[in-house]
């Protein structure tokens, strides 16, 4: 069983285009969080959602909470978006303690 | 510059010979944690500590001891490694928020540890 599954596991876009990764969970959660991990290894965290929306530049990050789902949309695709997307949630009832998706591979082709 | 270091970046050893990859921030991090990057599994949570001498495990603890004696160190402790604990590591840390229940905000992550066991 994967308590977080994401959507497309691949994804291959042209420079400019608007891309969509979908990330779908299972279980209670007390916060979901998307993550960037860089060709080169390095790990960073983009968002941080228990509701709603939000926005840093072409990123934008949603949740519904009733539906159990979240999305990550990039504006205007740029080859240094080229990344692997995970998404991540921690457990209501232990806040503290994460499950990951195995990730959305992004390529975005100049 | 507020950064999370692990060492060592690289390591091959030998089954059942004793290693600790250390983790350290310097944020003043309440929250910290180990994860290990497996091809088709992705991510997997460890251990993770609220605080100094508090840890808990996560999804996959088997094999594996921590300790948090400081707040700003985490180290990871292989007493026996073997090769299913070949892997790539990554220490991470983060703020907490909540007056309710603390849970974790962002989360800062090291570069990594790839680790062989033969």
């Amino acid at each position: 069983k994967n308590e977080v599954e994401q959507s497309p596991q691949n994804l291959t876009a042209q420079e400019g285009e608007f891309i969509t990764i979908n990330c779908s969970y299972s279980v209670g959660i007390s916060a979901l969080h998307w993550l960037q991990q860089h060709p080169g290894g390095g790990i960073v965290s983009l968002f941080m959602l228990s509701s709603g929306k939000k926005k840093h530049g072409r990123l934008i990050a949603t949740i519904n909470i009733q539906e159990k789902h979240s999305s990550l949309h990039i504006t205007a695709s740029h080859p240094r978006d080229s990344a692997v997307y995970i998404c991540a949630v921690s457990l209501r009832n232990t806040g503290n303690q994460f499950y990951f998706g195995t990730g959305t591979s992004l390529t975005v082709i100049p | 510059e507020a950064q999370v270091t692990q060492n060592p970046r690289y390591l091959i050893t030998v089954t059942g010979k004793k290693l600790t990859v250390t983790c350290s921030q310097n944020m003043n991090h309440e929250y910290m944690s180990w994860y290990r990057q497996d091809p088709g599994l992705g991510l997997r949570q460890i251990y993770y500590s609220m605080n100094v001498e508090v840890t808990d495990k996560g999804d996959v603890p088997e094999g594996y001891k921590v300790s948090r004696k400081e707040k700003r160190n985490f180290p990871l402790i292989l007493e026996s490694p073997s090769p299913n604990q070949t892997s790539l590591y990554f220490c991470a840390s983060s703020s907490v928020l909540g007056l309710a229940g603390l849970r974790p905000y962002e989360q800062y992550f090291g570069p990594g540890t790839r680790l062989t066991v033969t």
